[in-house]
């Protein structure tokens, strides 16, 4: 159980154009969905926070504006990268929780290239 | 704030021998601290986590850690070296009181286990 999946698995791009990456949970409801960023041989770190049906919460230092976050229902949320620039290739990874789990259940991460 | 820093970058051992990945942690509150471990091309699997129960917290595929509030730390230990332990694992922990649910996850840098056959 508790399974988190990503799609796509790998995008490329050109720049300027938007890309959308979807979470989801397939066996649970996950009220609270988290984004995180992880450069290349570096750790993960978390960009946003949200709950279904709310605005997500974003860290300090993440464009609200380029990394457009909806979690409108309790198994999909959605990350879009507006107007996407080379700087923003990554690999971007999910995680989901439950109201009754205390852990976070991670996607497979989506690899994103900007040409 | 909370952060957490993993000692080595890279640790190597042989098959068969112990296993150790160091960690030191600061936090505000009482932490919840957790290991995920990364396999190439796959997802973040939780090893283990503490939530402020048991001091020795007992993960899956033989590894445990021991969380010691005077030194700070949460280091990750097998007694026994498998290849299939290649891997990157993680140090994480999470100042929230949801015990990692509901908060966001700090992540340490990173540590590259690579096992010599």
């Amino acid at each position: 159980g508790a399974v988190v999946s990503q799609h796509p698995s790998r995008v490329i791009c050109k720049s300027g154009t938007s890309v959308k990456i979807e979470c989801r949970s397939l066996d649970f409801q996950a009220t609270t969905m988290f984004w995180y960023r992880q450069f290349p041989k570096k750790s993960l770190m978390l960009m946003a926070t949200s709950n279904e049906g709310s605005k997500a919460t974003y860290e300090q230092g993440v464009e609200k504006d380029k990394f457009l976050i909806n979690h409108a229902s309790l198994t999909l949320s959605t990350l879009t990268v507006t107007s996407a620039h080379p700087e923003d290739s990554s690999f971007y990874i999910c995680s989901a929780s439950g109201s009754y789990t205390d852990t976070q259940y991670f996607g497979p991460g989506t690899r994103l290239t900007v040409l | 704030a909370q952060s957490v820093t993993q000692l080595d970058s890279h640790v190597s051992v042989s098959e068969g021998t112990p296993v150790l990945l160091r960690c030191n942690y600061s936090s505000s509150y009482s932490p919840s601290l957790f290991w995920y471990v990364q396999h190439p091309n796959k997802g973040l699997q939780l090893l283990l986590k503490y939530t402020s129960a048991a001091t020795l917290v007992k993960g899956i595929n033989g590894f445990e850690a021991e969380f010691k509030k005077s030194e700070t730390s949460f280091h990750l230990t097998k007694p026994s070296a498998h290849m299939s332990d290649a891997a990157e694992y993680f140090c994480v922990v999470s100042d929230g009181y949801s015990g990692g649910g509901a908060d966001g996850l700090t992540f340490g840098k990173g540590t590259h286990l690579i096992i010599q056959p």
